[in-house]
């Protein structure tokens, strides 16, 4: 079993929309959630970092993380055409030495005009 | 600030060959990681460097190397390549003190092996 499972898709949605992306990880040591965004051909950019558990917003997007469930959401309102890429959820385990991140497999995510 | 900038952008190699990919961190950073991301697949951690020292490595074996100096900048090396070496290797920068968690990453170096 992988440490962080995420949903590949690919998800295409109309532009407007609420956009839900979500991944699980059976690691309870991870205390540290990313959510990067990759365009084609090009390296992860980071769009948001949570600790540990709760809520935090950023323009048009929201990280949820709920450690009880080992779950984490990024959700993505009034979702623009370029927005699509795809997006990777990375953690990172608490503990000394401890900084490498563990990726998700990636959600292609398509926003159609 | 230029960011994280890696080098070459494309490699084409030959089996059992080696290679070098270098990376320049972002302005500011001390902290090199490297990724192997391959096609439709998160990236996979391979090592980080700090202080010049590999402080910690993923499970990659041993043909694969790295070095970072004094400038911070660091290289990735890899021996004996096989054709399951062919992916995309990103480079990730960042300060000690924000633990890997406001990493930025280089554009990658893809690499092909025939």
């Amino acid at each position: 079993q992988k440490e962080v499972e995420q949903d590949p898709g690919p998800l295409s949605v109309p532009e407007g929309a609420i956009v839900s992306l979500n991944c699980t990880y059976s690691n309870s040591a991870f205390q540290y959630f990313m959510w990067y965004r990759q365009y084609s051909r090009k390296g992860p950019e980071l769009l948001m970092y949570t600790y540990s558990s709760g809520n935090k917003e950023d323009g048009r997007f929201t990280a949820q993380v709920d450690k009880s469930s080992k779950y984490i959401s990024l959700f993505i309102r009034d979702s623009q055409p370029s927005d699509s890429a795809t997006y990777l959820c990375a953690m990172i385990a608490a503990g000394q030495g401890a900084q490498k991140l563990v990726f998700g497999q990636g959600t292609r995510l398509t926003i159609n005009p | 600030d230029a960011g994280v900038t890696q080098s070459p952008t494309h490699l084409i190699k030959t089996r059992g060959q080696q290679v070098t990919l270098r990376c320049s961190p972002k302005s500011g950073h001390d902290t090199v990681s490297w990724y192997q991301q391959a096609l439709g697949q998160g990236p996979q951690f391979i090592f980080q460097y700090y202080e010049e020292e590999e402080r910690q490595r993923g499970n990659f074996p041993d043909r694969f190397s790295g070095h970072q100096f004094p400038n911070y900048s660091s290289e990735l090396n890899v021996n004996a390549l096989l054709l399951g070496d062919s992916a995309l290797y990103l480079c990730a920068s960042s300060r000690r003190e924000t633990m890997n968690t406001e990493a930025f990453f280089g554009q990658g170096t893809r690499l092909t092996v025939v």
